[in-house]
């Protein structure tokens, strides 16, 4: 499979607890995207890199939320001193700058979190 | 930031009628407007786009409009069959370097098709 890949699929953790999300992007796609969505919610944005370079973060995003991509192919999300709040499924998206004609953004199957 | 709203929440339309989804954003900078279908359980997927140099496009059942004096685009799906229910999300972002920043997305459409 060839698509955007998420582990782990399913996270479940205490409060107060730090968790990490990891996510693989389709091949030779140079943006990277976090999304955090609710039930009944669309996605909300948290995050995007272009390569190893954070361009945009959200100003919903808690201080407690740290985001990475080293070497500009997969990321990581973490979540430090999670809250029940944070009970989410966080989806990661790529997409590539080089193809023209399209800016579509293709979705991982998502990591949900539930924080007890 | 950029504020995207969604009606209806829920649309109930008879098989083979039409569905029309609209939304409006509040950004003018916006200018890049896709439409993602999510079935329960899996990840959402674009069904189509529209940039802001145009106005109208079209996928055979599924055609978006865009009215950007109205910052207002909608999602009309033609023939509707059973497999098209779902719920359905408008986004609109900024094309930046040849491509899209972060989507701001709608709250969702869910839409029922009854037989």
């Amino acid at each position: 499979d060839t698509g955007v890949s998420q582990n782990p699929r399913h996270k479940i953790t205490k409060r107060g607890q730090n968790v990490t999300f990891r996510c693989d992007p389709i091949s030779e796609h140079n943006r990277l995207y976090w999304y955090r969505q609710t039930l009944g919610q669309g996605p909300e944005f948290l995050t995007y890199f272009q390569n190893e370079a954070q361009l945009e973060k959200s100003r919903l995003l808690s201080d407690r939320f740290s985001a990475e991509r080293p070497k500009g192919s997969f990321s990581t999300l973490e979540i430090q001193r999670t809250e029940q709040g944070d009970s989410a499924m966080y989806l990661c998206a790529s997409s590539s700058t080089h193809r023209t004609g399209t800016l579509e953004q293709y979705f991982g199957p998502g990591t949900r979190l539930t924080v007890t | 930031g950029e504020n995207v709203e969604q009606h209806p929440s829920t649309l109930s339309v008879q098989e083979g009628d039409s569905a029309v989804i609209k939304c409006t954003y509040s950004d003018s900078a916006s200018n890049y407007f896709p439409w993602y279908k999510q079935e329960l359980g899996k990840r959402p997927q674009l069904i189509i786009d529209i940039r802001s140099n145009v106005g109208e496009k079209k996928d055979q059942r599924i055609a978006v409009t865009l009215n950007k004096t109205a910052k207002h685009f909608s999602l009309h799906i033609t023939e509707t069959q059973p497999e098209d229910s779902a719920v359905y999300f408008c986004a609109a972002s900024e094309d930046s370097g040849g491509g899209a920043d972060g989507l701001t997305f709608g709250k969702g459409t869910h839409l029922i098709i009854q037989p």
